[in-house]
């Protein structure tokens, strides 16, 4: 059965500053990541997919990469602003399943 | 993309009673989902609904509690059965939409507090 951890369950920055978020995977064999968005008391908004063959995505100030061999994904968020306080969730599908399973998420808030 | 839309946004329901949460999608789905996400916690799938048959349960959810509609290719509903207080979370309707290489799109969920 597939586990994902996300570290850390919750980060505070200052603006500006550049950082990292983690997620960890127990089962490698997966078909593709997906990164997410999600403001309090809201849906989720869908950041960057990383297909199984395929190592990183960009996207505007947010780089997100993908270790298959290791279990793990990196999302990169450059000069952070207060707008990017949200929870970050990762999500896998696995090969052979429709529906993803979710991280515990990465709470951040930046500093103004 | 798809433009996910639920109803209702939100609800204050007492103990023992039932509802149901609509899902509509504007764009053809190949897949749909949905989720559960308690209070602090991530989101944890509920079930795959099918068009035209009976939905698909996870571990630990049953179709007494929570049956599933799904009548077409864009619309789904979820009910929540004979609630209690450890029922309250936010519902999230999810769909893989045709020739989106599989990415999934949630809608804005349901926030439920059963009283």
């Amino acid at each position: 059965k597939q586990e994902v951890t996300q570290i850390p369950a919750a980060l505070s920055v200052p603006e500006g500053e550049n950082l990292v978020l983690n997620c960890s995977f127990t089962d490698s064999a997966i078909y593709n990541l997906q990164w997410f968005r999600q403001d309090p008391g809201k849906g989720l908004t869908s950041l960057l997919l990383i297909q199984s063959s395929q190592r990183e995505q960009t996207s505007g100030r947010l780089n997100a990469s993908l270790d298959k061999s290791s279990g793990r994904s990196t999302l990169y968020i450059a000069a952070s602003q207060p707008g990017d306080s949200a929870t970050y969730l990762c999500a896998l599908l696995n090969s052979g399943r429709r529906a993803l399973t979710f991280g515990s998420g990465t709470r951040l808030q930046v500093q103004p | 993309s798809a433009v996910i839309s639920q109803k209702p946004s939100r609800d204050i329901c007492q103990r023992g009673t039932s509802l149901t949460i609509q899902c509509q999608v504007d764009s053809q789905v190949t897949m749909m989902f949905w989720y559960r996400q308690q209070p602090g916690q991530s989101l944890t799938l509920i079930a795959t609904a099918n068009q035209g048959s009976e939905a698909t349960y996870e571990s630990g959810f049953v179709i007494d509690k929570f049956p599933i509609s799904r009548p077409n290719l864009t619309f789904s509903t979820l009910t929540v059965s004979n609630m209690s207080p450890e029922d309250s979370s936010i519902y999230l309707c999810s769909v893989e939409v045709v020739g989106s290489s599989d990415t999934q799109y949630f809608g804005p969920g349901t926030r439920l507090t059963v009283l």
